[in-house]
């Protein structure tokens, strides 16, 4: 089994900063098939990043992902007021499917 | 545009059975694998198994093997998950959400809006 493991657990920034998010594998993630999800409280989980770097439909470029292998990581160029909501890490190159413990971005 | 709509939310007694369903719409519901996960509160994202309609073979995560069965109704454009011998640690929103391909592995571009299961005594 992948183990995602996500730093830092919570992040607490204020609009309009920059937002790097790490999700680390236990072993190399078969594909980079490695995608992010936002969800906010009392709502389902939203598709941003998929395949390590391609943006979801309708996501804005202020996300974006990278990396490859074992390291990965999720950018918010600048963050908007919507855009506080936990994230998760998803492998999706072998079963079992794999989630990080996710990333809080709170308000600072 | 793809929905898929739940079941409602159920109370359980431990070690009994849930069967939550998990109903589709637009697109093509035999040609695309559709998954289960779990969110205990508080808690983050866990699969727990999934199932691509037109093969009808399940794949479950260990965790839950012998406990789960998914189900598809082609017919009428349903998947099931069935979780018996109930626990409290099994209280947790239950999510359906479909995968971009016939491949059980993959990510998730669609959810249903969440099943919460309570299980209590």
């Amino acid at each position: 089994e992948v183990v995602l493991t996500q730093s830092p657990g919570t992040l607490s920034l204020s609009p309009g900063e920059r937002v790097t998010l790490s999700c680390r594998a236990s072993q190399s993630v078969s594909g980079n098939y490695l995608a992010w999800y936002q969800q906010k409280p009392g709502q389902t989980p939203r598709l941003l990043i998929y395949g390590a770097s391609n943006r979801a439909t309708g996501i804005p470029d202020r996300f974006s992902g990278s990396g490859s292998g074992t390291d990965f990581t999720l950018t918010i160029s600048r963050l908007e007021p919507g855009d506080f909501a936990v994230y998760y890490c998803q492998q999706y190159g072998s079963s079992p499917l794999t989630f990080g413990q996710g990333t809080k971005v709170e308000i600072k | 545009q793809v929905h898929l709509v739940q079941s409602g939310a159920e109370v359980k007694k431990p070690g009994s059975s849930v069967k939550v369903s998990c109903k589709a719409s637009g697109g093509s519901f035999r040609s695309y694998a559709i998954s289960w996960l779990r969110q205990a509160p508080g808690h983050g994202l866990e699969w727990v198994g999934g199932i691509t309609p037109i093969f009808r073979k399940p794949n479950y995560a260990q965790k839950f093997q012998g406990r789960i069965t998914i189900t598809a109704d082609e017919s009428t454009s349903t998947a099931y998950m069935e979780l018996s011998s109930l626990r409290s640690e099994d209280t947790a929103v239950y999510y359906c959400a479909r995968g971009d391909s016939d491949i059980v592995a993959s990510l998730f571009d669609y959810w249903g809006q969440g099943t919460l299961v309570t299980v209590s005594s």
